[in-house]
């Protein structure tokens, strides 16, 4: 079984440019959610998606982040315009219940942001 | 509000010993507690997943045990190697959301 795949795997932009992150969830995994892992710190929830759906983006800074899951499958996160401190791993994962009674969480590579 | 901590936030051994991995929350009325494991510039590795009617969780030299009255969940690695060498992090799930620790770091020293 393929697990959650992510690219691009490393990026680097100076500030105020753009940014765009691929996620491809286990096939029939109705949940996706994407976390922002800052160095030392654990994962923090951006956004939950079920199916093509939102079920939580509390913590997600409108202004400039953005993500969509077309279909109920495929999702991209998208930063504009990106700032120093949005230098971080963003981690995509998918779990095979739906919201509300989220089994296991199967994770991705992540993808490393680097902002100058 | 659910928060997870950690303790403690790095810990180094010498190979072949017991350890233990602690991991508190403060809402207990969680679906699940999943450990995991993460090796540097790496995504999360799923190790164990405690559903909340269950006690405990075993897979090889790991075990997992959760008591949600008292909100804390242990880890235990068994006659450690220079393998586990990793961040291991806790994540409580409930209310739609799973909360992550900021995860202990492991070394085992050979």
């Amino acid at each position: 079984e393929a697990g959650v795949a992510q690219s691009p795997r490393y990026k680097i932009i100076e500030k105020r440019q753009s940014v765009a992150f691929w996620c491809n969830p286990i096939s029939g995994h109705a949940t996706l959610y994407w976390y922002q892992q800052i160095l030392g710190q654990g994962p923090k929830l951006l956004i939950q998606f079920q199916n093509n759906g939102v079920v939580d983006d509390s913590q997600l800074p409108k202004d400039r982040f953005s993500a969509e899951r077309l279909k109920g499958v495929d999702s991209t996160l998208k930063i504009q315009p990106a700032k120093l401190e949005d230098s971080a791993v963003y981690l995509c994962a998918s779990s095979p219940q739906g919201a509300g009674n989220t089994g296991e969480l199967f994770f991705g590579e992540g993808s490393r942001l680097t902002v100058l | 509000k659910q928060e997870v901590t950690q303790i403690p936030a790095a810990l180094s051994v010498p190979e072949g010993e017991n350890l233990v991995l602690n991991c508190s929350f403060t809402d207990s009325a969680i679906y699940n507690l999943q450990w995991f494991r993460q090796d540097p510039g790496k995504g999360l590795t799923s190790l164990l997943l405690i559903q909340s009617s269950q006690r405990e969780q075993t897979s090889g030299r790991l075990n997992a045990s959760l008591d949600k009255s008292s909100g804390r969940s242990t880890l235990y690695i068994a006659a450690s190697q220079p393998g586990d060498s990793a961040t291991y992090l806790c994540a409580g799930t409930g209310g739609f959301k799973t909360i992550f620790g900021a995860g202990t770091r492991l070394f085992v020293k050979a």
